[in-house]
């Protein structure tokens, strides 16, 4: 089966830093994503991994283990902007389709 | 610069209506899918198009349908409005499937009483 697991919420405080954990079990594997979603708008990608480790961008970093299932999003000096819902995706290996965790959402408090 | 858009970004409808959402990009990209998402339950793949005349079924596709008639639309229709398909609707385009992410639209709230 498929199954992607995020925590449903989390809360953090400004200018600290915030790990979002993901596991997933698909049948296949090919890449997985991690997007940003305001709330009432559309989700935006921040990141992509396709093998084993780290990528940095800026404030934020993904991490990925595909032995382990597991992958994680850091963010780092967080700002009252960063208030929103962090949506993990899987790429299924066999279909390419992306399959969508039910999304972390993150409270910065000052 | 290039865009994906989608209209209406809010309707009401009645149970039992015909229900056209429409989606346009000017990426040029071949890949687009229709999503609905939900509270609980993440964002939802109801139906994707690789290319012109090309459309394929999603995990909720029932009481849906698309065509692709050009690269840069792809309507996604309600044949008969449910209660049940009140959410909000994201489209979104890829250049690549293997690789490029995905780009969504800002969303169609609908509300089917």
């Amino acid at each position: 089966g498929q199954n992607i697991d995020q925590p449903t919420e989390m809360t953090a405080t400004e200018g600290a830093i915030v790990q979002i954990n993901c596991t997933y079990q698909t049948s296949g594997f090919n890449g997985l994503f991690w997007y940003q979603q305001h709330a009432g708008e559309a989700p935006t990608f921040l990141s992509y991994n396709v093998l084993d480790g780290l990528e940095e961008k800026g404030r934020f970093s993904s991490f990925l283990s595909r032995s382990k299932g597991y992958s994680y999003l850091l963010l780092k000096e967080l700002q009252m902007k960063d208030s929103a819902s962090y949506l993990c995706a899987v790429r299924d290996g066999a279909t390419n389709k992306l399959i969508f965790g039910t999304g972390t959402l993150l409270a910065v408090q000052p | 610069d290039a865009e994906i858009t989608q209209s209406p970004r809010h309707k009401i409808t009645e149970t039992g209506r015909q229900v056209t959402l429409a989606c346009h990009q000017t990426w040029n990209h071949n890949n687009m899918f229709w999503y609905r998402q939900d509270l609980g339950h993440g964002l939802r793949l109801i139906h994707y198009s690789y290319g012109v005349h090309d459309t394929n079924k999603g995990e909720v596709s029932d009481g849906y349908s698309v065509s692709r008639s050009n690269t840069e639309d792809l309507p996604l229709t309600l044949e008969s409005a449910a209660s049940s398909q009140t959410s909000v609707y994201f489209c979104a385009s890829s250049e690549s499937l293997t690789r490029n992410e995905q780009f969504f639209g800002p969303g169609t709230r609908l509300t089917v009483l």
